[in-house]
């Protein structure tokens, strides 16, 4: 079965240091990737995308995902983490561009110590 | 950028009652939208997928008649949770995608808390 997986529920980063989010996913093919961020009580923001080509992909916010096919994973990174970053954060995949019928992982929680 | 609203972003109702959530694509026609519902500490769950002028796919395990979804126009989907219980209070979230291409990723409403008491 199609599935993403986050293997960290909780991260707590301080100001300032660097930042990665696992994710690994198990699909038949590539998929389409996705990382997501949802603040308290509201929607996901859209932070980057991968679909083929450059392994390495830039996202707003600063934040930067790197494809490996042979490890099945898609790790979110931030050299310098910002206080406004605490949030939720869901990688997503789907077998279509557009991400019609995304499966999510589970989430990893975000905590930024100032 | 694309704008996916969502309304209302909160909403108590009582046990028994029935509740409707709207979704609405502001500034791009949408023939395809899709209802998530996420548990508290828990990820998105994709409910249905919501088709414009035909009947609402759902994903197995969800009650249609319980979640009755309706996409009437172009630019609008709701979702009516009839006979409310507590065990359906959630956080709902809909999107849809722009029609600019099949490369094109969901946009997402910032959600409906939902709590049946």
């Amino acid at each position: 079965a199609q599935s993403v997986t986050q293997p960290d529920i909780h991260i707590t980063v301080s100001e300032g240091a660097s930042l990665e989010l696992r994710c690994n996913y198990s699909y038949g093919a590539t998929p389409y990737l996705f990382w997501y961020v949802q603040s308290p009580g509201q929607g996901l923001q859209l932070l980057l995308k991968y679909f083929s080509g450059d392994t390495l992909v830039q996202g707003i916010k600063g934040f930067e995902a790197e494809f490996k096919r042979s490890q099945s994973s898609f790790n979110l990174r931030k050299p310098s983490v910002h206080w406004s970053d605490a949030a939720e954060y869901f990688c997503a995949a789907s077998i279509t561009g557009g991400g019609n019928k995304l499966t999510f992982g589970t989430g990893t929680q975000l905590k930024v110590e100032l | 950028g694309a704008v996916v609203s969502q309304h209302p972003s909160r909403v108590i109702c009582k046990s028994g009652t029935s509740v409707k959530i709207e979704c609405r694509s502001l500034d791009f026609q949408a023939t395809t939208m899709f209802w998530y519902r996420q548990f508290p500490k828990q990820s998105l769950m994709l409910m249905a997928t919501s088709n414009e002028g035909s009947k609402a796919t759902y994903e197995q395990g969800v009650e249609k008649d319980k979640f009755l979804i309706n996409h009437a126009s172009l630019t609008l989907s709701t979702l009516t949770v009839t006979s409310a219980h507590p065990e359906d209070s959630s956080f709902y979230i809909c999107s849809a995608r722009p029609p600019t291409g099949n490369d094109s990723p969901l946009h997402f409403g910032n959600g409906t808390r939902l709590t049946v008491t």
